[in-house]
């Protein structure tokens, strides 16, 4: 089945930096990568997703990257803010509408 | 309604007792699926069910776990004889059919295990 890896697992940036979250699939028939952010206490909710037949998708501050081959993505989060600050999950699944897995999670913290 | 409902939001039982977790969907969503959070953890997948059967029920971690989905609609997991490391949020999503459509959680449900 699909395994998700998640790097890093907590960052910490101050405000107006950019903050990078790498994660890489197992399953190459998997095109479908959404992204999840959860703050505490919350449930999880979408930011943004990428299909396999674009390599990259912008939403304002927020660009999903996505490298097929490499089995690569990346959420990149430009001029942070405070309210960026939660805990963002990486998934995967494939066409056949198999299980969404998820990475681990990587806690982003945002000071002012 | 208008978005995924799950019952009771907390649960406290004792070590040894059977636990039934409520989901109710998003009307229309055909895909539902189970995942599992302990405290500052990820979001581990237990199954996921398109209409009433389950292709996939990899993630369901022992036997003591099992779930189930009628009318295509409410799901129920169902935790026998619980122990302590049960102790987590229990949270469900629906979607549409189809591989690309947005997941949309429940808000949980919490479970402590006495």
């Amino acid at each position: 089945g699909e395994n998700v890896e998640q790097h890093p697992s907590t960052l910490s940036v101050q405000e107006g930096d950019s903050a990078v979250i790498k994660c890489t699939y197992s399953d190459s028939a998997s095109n479908y990568f959404p992204w999840y952010k959860q703050e505490l206490g919350k449930r999880p909710q979408l930011i943004i997703d990428i299909r396999s037949n674009v390599g990259e998708k912008k939403d304002q501050r927020i660009a999903v990257t996505l490298n097929k081959t490499a089995k690569h993505f990346s959420l990149h989060i430009t001029e942070t803010q405070p309210e960026d600050s939660a805990v963002y999950f990486c998934a995967a699944r494939h066409q056949a509408g198999t299980a969404l897995i998820f990475g681990k999670g990587t806690t982003l913290s945002v000071s002012s | 309604g208008a978005g995924v409902s799950q019952s009771p939001s907390n649960k406290v039982t004792e070590k040894g007792k059977d636990v039934e977790l409520r989901c109710d969907p998003i009307s229309g969503h055909t895909a539902l699926y189970w995942y599992r959070q302990s405290l500052g953890q990820g979001l581990e997948f237990l199954i996921y069910f398109q209409g009433n059967s389950a292709p996939d029920k990899s993630g369901l971690p022992s036997d003591r776990f099992s779930a189930e989905r009628t009318g295509g609609s409410v799901s129920t997991l169902t935790i026998q004889r619980t122990q302590q490391e049960d102790s987590a949020v229990y949270l469900c999503a629906s979607s549409l059919p189809g591989g690309h459509t947005e997941a949309f959680f429940g808000q949980g449900t919490r479970l402590t295990v006495v």
